[in-house]
């Protein structure tokens, strides 16, 4: 099941704050974070295991709610190089690896 | 260390032929993952092996399509025969152990004419 994520896209100028959300019909073992440039790989960011734990890089961190099966990222005063497409990949756990992700939620951080 | 490598970055090649993309990933990483991405789909799951070992292939859209792992330090996925839809661009991307970071690598863009 692909999680869903919203909002699809969203414009900021320089500074600005944004959430970006990832839900799950199912059960979470764990939510992984990617941000993809245009024309570029996906880079990763953070996992965040069940447990309900909060992780920070820089100035963007991300929550994971394991009852509500969802996740959270949260970026502080945007930077220009943040720029992107967000990306969430859920993991059911179960021994499998697999990774379903979201389509994607589009950050344009202007001046 | 180098990152994932894939080749060739670029095919454009006509329907019906078929076509062959590499990937070595990260020395000292046991699993790999092929990817396919498009704008309709998205970032979808291919195929994932683990140790060589195809684990879940439930992602491979038809008998057209098909991966080996021969060793630790090499991966294949396989196209034949090709057609305009598959065009896309395909990630392969490794990682040491499950829940760990999948590190991807910079793409193949394929163009089926």
């Amino acid at each position: 099941q692909q999680p869903v994520q919203s909002p699809q896209a969203v414009i900021l100028r320089e500074g600005e704050d944004a959430v970006i959300n990832c839900s799950s019909s199912k059960a979470l073992y764990s939510v992984h974070w990617y941000r993809q440039k245009h024309g570029e790989a996906p880079v990763f960011l953070m996992i965040l295991l069940k447990g309900g734990e909060q992780k920070g890089h820089e100035k963007i961190s991300a929550s994971f709610n394991e009852k509500k099966q969802q996740s959270s990222l949260y970026l502080t005063a945007s930077q220009l190089s943040y720029s992107g497409t967000y990306f969430c990949g859920t993991e059911r756990g179960g021994g499998s690896e697999k990774l379903v992700f979201g389509k994607g939620t589009k950050l344009t951080v202007n001046p | 260390d180098a990152g994932v490598i894939q080749s060739p970055r670029h095919e454009v090649t006509e329907m019906g032929q078929e076509v062959t993309l590499r990937c070595k990933p990260i020395s000292g990483h046991n699993s790999l993952f092929w990817y396919r991405q498009t704008m309709m789909r998205g970032l979808e799951l291919l195929i994932y092996f683990n140790n060589n070992v195809p684990i879940d292939d439930s992602g491979m859209p038809e008998d057209r399509f098909s991966a080996k792992m021969p060793n630790a330090s090499f991966s294949t996925l396989k196209i034949q025969p090709s057609e305009p839809r598959d065009s896309a661009v395909y990630f392969c991307a490794s990682s040491t152990r499950s829940q760990e970071t999948q590190y991807f690598g910079p793409g193949t863009r394929l163009l089926v004419l």
